[in-house]
């Protein structure tokens, strides 16, 4: 099984200002990788797919980055809406078997 | 787009059986896509169930396959989830989800299913 570990656990950032999260995989998942978004009470949002690639409607400042084990989302200028809890998630075997990350939640400092 | 719903029972005592529905809209079950069950404990991270394609080929996470049964219903363009001999750890919002590529494009707004007697 894959293990997906993200850090850190909570981040504290000013509105403005950039954040980085990470997402470790216990082995290579090549860029069969996503980030989702998740504010309280509300489904997962995807963000990014493919490492890299932005989801339908997603603004630019969501980036991601990283290949292989090691993988960076990075919101570039923090919006109030962007407050929430981040998780990735590998499919690198898909369609049999799809691990999360236990989250990162991003608060505002 | 694609458009999910769950629906089912919000109580469900141990040792029974949890039966979810998901009904579609926007999209045929019987086109290429695959159609999925994650579920997320309360204050906890998001864990996959299992998945369907639209051929009716399943695929289960290993840790629930001896209790998971995913099936299409194409009649009612929809798909379900039941989950067998639950236990107060099965207590967690569900979500359907559907996806082409590996990734969760799109999501139901969840249903919260408590385990208790």
């Amino acid at each position: 099984e894959i293990v997906m570990t993200q850090s850190p656990a909570t981040l504290s950032v000013s509105p403005g200002e950039r954040a980085t999260l990470s997402c470790r995989a216990s082995q290579s998942v090549s860029t069969n990788l996503a980030w989702y978004q998740q504010k309280p009470g509300q489904a997962p949002r995807p963000l990014i797919y493919g490492a890299s690639t932005r989801a339908t409607g997603i603004p630019a400042r969501f980036s991601g980055s990283g290949s292989g084990t090691e993988f960076t989302l990075t919101i570039s200028s923090l919006q109030s809406e962007d407050f929430a809890v981040y998780y990735c998630q590998q499919y690198n075997h898909w369609p049999s078997v799809y691990t999360f990350g236990q989250g990162t939640k991003l608060e505002i400092k | 787009q694609v458009q999910l719903q769950e629906s089912g029972p919000g109580l469900v005592k141990p040792s029974e059986t949890l039966s979810l529905t998901c009904a579609v809209s926007g999209y045929s079950i019987s086109s290429t896509y695959y159609w999925a069950w994650i579920r997320q404990p309360p204050g906890k991270g998001l864990e996959w169930i299992g998945s369907i394609y639209h051929n009716g080929n399943t695929y289960y996470n290993p840790s629930l396959k001896s209790r998971v049964t995913i099936s299409l219903d194409t009649s009612k363009n929809q798909f379900s989830l039941k989950l067998s001999s639950v236990t107060a750890a099965d207590t967690a919002v569900y979500y359907c989800a559907s996806y082409t590529g590996g990734w969760m494009a799109y999501w139901g707004q969840g249903t919260l299913v408590t385990v208790s007697s």
